[in-house]
């Protein structure tokens, strides 16, 4: 079946570092990817998505690139902040939409 | 702003003693879908609403009841509470099978 792998967290980082956060899916067909984050004691907001091969989400200095050959949707923010700290959940919809898979999150803490 | 409303945020009920958790949308989103999300875990898909038709997930216990009296509105009823459903419940919704957008969770404790 469909599923999401991304990196063991905890991540922690100084502000301003550079974030790397690795995905990578196994589906069928040609999925829509996510990537939602979720601040302490709230829901899951989106934070950006692409819906083809080649497409980059941006939203907020994050950025991430749906990469058909190597099946892989990595988060990347230039220069984190300590409002960035949160959990971040990579997920896919075999169909738009659809089925949506989570991957297990990963919880970064930067410290000022 | 169009949202999605869960009441209550906290939630706390007696072992096996039933209880309802409700979410509310301004969004006029045609599916309403239900998550458990245990501690450092994703989310898991209990049940969604497409319209009026109900989808149960495979796995999920029958002590696990939804309602859709409206457009608006859908309640996650659990008959019997054990201390293994003490979680968040997130509730999301969708125009079509689009991209879902979630509410802010209400967290149940079960003593």
């Amino acid at each position: 079946g469909d599923s999401v792998t991304q990196m063991e967290g905890p991540v922690t980082l100084s502000e301003e570092a550079f974030l790397t956060i690795n995905c990578t899916y196994t589906a069928t067909g040609y999925p829509s990817l996510f990537w939602y984050v979720q601040y302490p004691g709230e829901g899951l907001q989106l934070l950006l998505k692409a819906t083809k091969a080649d497409d980059k989400g941006s939203n907020k200095g994050f950025e991430a690139t749906y990469r058909k050959e190597t099946t892989s949707f990595h988060l990347e923010k230039g220069s984190v902040q300590v409002s960035d700290s949160a959990v971040y959940f990579c997920a896919l919809s075999a169909t738009y939409g659809q089925n949506f898979v989570f991957g297990p999150g990963t919880r970064l803490s930067v410290l000022p | 702003d169009a949202m999605v409303i869960q009441n209550p945020r906290y939630q706390v009920t007696q072992f096996g003693k039933p209880v309802t958790l409700s979410c509310s949308q301004t969004l006029n989103h045609n599916v309403m879908y239900w998550y458990q999300q245990k501690s450092s875990q994703a989310p898991k898909l209990l049940f969604h609403y497409y319209d009026k038709d109900f989808n149960n997930e495979a796995d999920t216990p029958d002590n696990f009841q939804s309602r859709r009296p409206n457009t608006s509105f859908c309640f996650l009823d659990i008959r019997s509470p054990g201390l293994g459903d003490a979680a968040m419940y997130l509730c999301a919704t969708s125009r079509e099978l689009g991209e879902q957008f979630f509410g802010p969770g209400t967290r149940l404790t079960v003593l």
